[in-house]
């Protein structure tokens, strides 16, 4: 099955770093979404990229649509203490007729203050 | 906009039984996704359900089992528990599905303990 590879695991850094995370993948994907996780709570969208190519922000949040449509990344810039949480990217990819989404394992992201 | 709400939040059941878990779609949403999260495995999608119907179903047993009623609210099932269903249970509303610009909103989980 499809199986996106997202790195790294977790990070840990400092206060007022930037930060970036990638999902890559050899299947190709029509969408790519990221999410973030508190604990003891549900992921919640972040970002929404639904061209090749397409660069969005959100705030201090970019993320890219790869080109090859394999790949995304996201950064987080001038990291602060409530970025703390996991990181999921999401692909959604036409399988057997129909879509569906396929998730990271996600990047554990601890700051440091 | 009330987001999407599952309940209980929390459950603790012994090996065997069964239970029922529920999920409240955000307004206007029609379709529902569960999914298990356990810290090994990360998100695994159960099913999807669209207007009632199972649209989507991924590799679990056939002790998972889901239904959608016609107001779109949802609810799984998971009979004769095993320990290894410890997990959060997410469920995940969106306009139209897992196909489409339409993107998963998630709630916050139901919490099932299998002792």
């Amino acid at each position: 099955g499809q199986q996106l590879n997202q790195s790294p695991q977790s990070m840990f850094i400092q206060e007022g770093e930037d930060v970036s995370m990638n999902c890559t993948s050899s299947s190709i994907f029509n969408t790519w979404l990221w999410y973030k996780q508190d604990p003891g709570e549900g992921p919640v969208l972040l970002i929404a990229l639904y061209k090749a190519g397409e660069l969005t922000s959100n705030g201090r949040l970019t993320a890219q649509f790869g080109i090859t449509r394999k790949d995304s990344f996201l950064n987080i810039s001038a990291s602060i203490p409530s970025d703390v949480g996991i990181y999921f990217c999401a692909g959604q990819i036409a399988q057997g007729g129909s879509e569906k989404l396929v998730f990271g394992k996600g990047t554990k992201l601890t700051v440091n203050p | 906009k009330a987001g999407v709400t599952q309940t209980p939040r929390y459950l603790i059941k012994t090996r065997g039984q069964q239970v029922t878990l529920s999920c409240s779609p955000i307004s206007g949403h029609r379709s529902v996704s569960w999914y298990q999260q356990t810290p090994g495995q990360g998100l695994q999608f159960l099913f999807e359900y669209f207007s009632e119907t199972q649209r989507n179903k991924g590799n679990f047993p056939g002790r998972f089992s889901g239904r959608q009623f016609s107001n779109s609210r949802s609810e799984m099932n998971v009979s004769t528990l095993e320990l290894g269903d410890s997990a959060l249970y997410l469920c995940a509303s969106s306009l139209v599905g897992q196909g489409g610009n339409s993107p998963l909103h998630f709630g916050n989980g139901t919490r099932l303990t299998v002792t």
